[in-house]
């Protein structure tokens, strides 16, 4: 299956700060989907990146997708005690199932 | 309009026993994948179902098999369990196997003692 990489593993940050995650493929990606999942929660769909150098916002949230395809960013501007939880990518494999990345775990200090 | 729904929530197991998993897809939805979730590690695909076939298959042992049925439901048997086998196991829904976005349902938290 497709391996995607995401660091950091773990990111504290006090509230207000921004944060930043990064998703790594060795190969080159159709697409690329962002994910949150709130502790004891099941991932959510953030949003799908398609195009080379693409980047879209929602909100505080800004998503990248690498020129090469082959790597994408979740960035979150002044972060909320909202925003606490596992942020992972998915890519898919040539059959178009989806892959997770190890995901990055954000907590917000108050 | 229901989203993704499964049953049960949790389920409680020996070793070498067999459980089954059960997945309603959200209305309209017609592929279903299932993704196995240890504690604090990223969902890792098992297979996915699409008209009743499976499509596609993770790195998972025969032990864990599945079906679709008619109205798009999907069941997830595990055989012989493993302590290993512990974990979240959760069940997606999309239309078609197009790369749309995988709507989850809440989970079946799995323990093998």
């Amino acid at each position: 299956g497709q391996q995607v990489m995401q660091i950091p593993q773990y990111q504290h940050v006090q509230e207000g700060e921004d944060f930043t995650t990064y998703c790594n493929s060795s190969t080159t990606l159709s697409n690329i989907q962002w994910y949150k999942q709130r502790p004891g929660g099941h991932p959510v769909f953030l949003i799908q990146l398609v195009k080379s150098g693409e980047v879209k916002k929602q909100k505080r949230l800004t998503f990248q997708f690498g020129e090469a395809k082959k790597n994408s960013s979740l960035h979150i501007t002044a972060t909320q005690t909202t925003d606490v939880g596992t942020y992972f990518c998915a890519a898919p494999n040539t059959g178009n199932q989806f892959y997770f990345g190890t995901g990055t775990s954000l907590t917000v200090i108050p | 309009d229901a989203g993704v729904t499964q049953s049960p929530t949790h389920l409680i197991k020996t070793r070498g026993q067999q459980v089954t998993l059960r997945c309603s897809p959200k209305s309209g939805h017609d592929t279903v994948s299932w993704y196995q979730q240890a504690l604090g590690q990223g969902p890792q695909f098992i297979f996915q179902y699409y008209e009743e076939e499976e499509r596609q298959r993770g790195n998972f042992p025969d032990r864990f098999s599945g079906h679709q049925f008619p109205n798009y439901s999907s069941e997830l048997n595990v055989n012989a369990l493993l302590l290993g086998d512990s974990a979240l196991y959760l069940c997606a829904s999309s239309y078609r196997d197009s790369g749309e976005k995988l709507f989850f349902g809440s989970g079946t938290q799995l323990s093998v003692l």
